[in-house]
């Protein structure tokens, strides 16, 4: 069955740095990847979407990568500020699949200290 | 537009009880997907409803169903409850998938069922 691993639980860096989230996936490529953010007591919130054919994707301070060669996608947050502390989860969508089953990863909680 | 909404938020039951929660998706959203959220697992796929029809489910047992009205509302169900059923249940609802269009799920601030 397809897996989805992000590699670190927590990831704690300074603020003004890049943050690197990693997300590998085993089996077969997905449709898309997708990046969510979730706060403490809160649902997740949707960030990106990289499709199978897009290598890159950007919103803002937020860059997503996609290798299907690697079976990776990176994320990265650059500029990174306190408030950008939270817990960042990888989720793809299977080809054949509908739009409402994602699979996700446990997630990596970051913090950024000031 | 009004986000996702999940009725109650806190819930407590006892082992054995059956339990109903509650979701209403962002308004002319027709599907709607149910995640368990815990520590161990992470979030995990339960179903997914669209025009009031089953069009996935994961691997939970049959303890755990679910159904969608004709106002795209939808319930999660779950009998005969076990200590391990505790978690968050967060429900997520997508806008019609058109071509090119969004495949964005936009989730619920879930609610959290604790089972004792």
């Amino acid at each position: 069955s397809q897996k989805i691993e992000q590699n670190s639980e927590a990831l704690n860096i300074q603020e003004g740095k890049t943050a690197t989230l990693t997300c590998n996936y085993t089996n077969y490529s997905p449709a898309y990847l997708q990046w969510y953010r979730q706060d403490p007591g809160r649902g997740p919130v949707f960030l990106l979407l990289i499709r199978e054919n897009e290598k890159e994707k950007r919103k803002e301070r937020l860059k997503v990568t996609f290798d299907t060669t690697l079976k990776q996608s990176l994320f990265h947050i650059t500029a990174s500020q306190p408030a950008d502390s939270a817990t960042y989860l990888c989720a793809l969508a299977l080809w054949g699949g509908s739009q409402g089953n994602l699979i996700f990863g446990k997630g990596t909680k970051l913090s950024v200290k000031p | 537009k009004a986000g996702v909404t999940q009725t109650p938020r806190y819930l407590i039951k006892t082992r054995g009880q059956q339990v109903t929660l509650s979701c209403s998706p962002i308004s002319g959203h027709r599907s709607v997907s149910w995640y368990q959220q815990t520590p161990g697992q992470g979030l995990q796929f339960l179903f997914e409803y669209f025009s009031e029809t089953q069009r996935n489910k994961g691997n939970f047992p049959g303890r755990f169903s679910g159904r969608q009205f004709s106002n795209s509302r939808s319930e999660m169900n779950v009998s005969t409850l076990e200590l391990g059923d505790s978690a968050l249940y967060l429900c997520a609802s997508s806008p019609p998938n058109l071509a090119g269009g969004s495949d964005t799920q936009y989730f619920g601030p879930g609610t959290r069922l604790t089972v004792l």
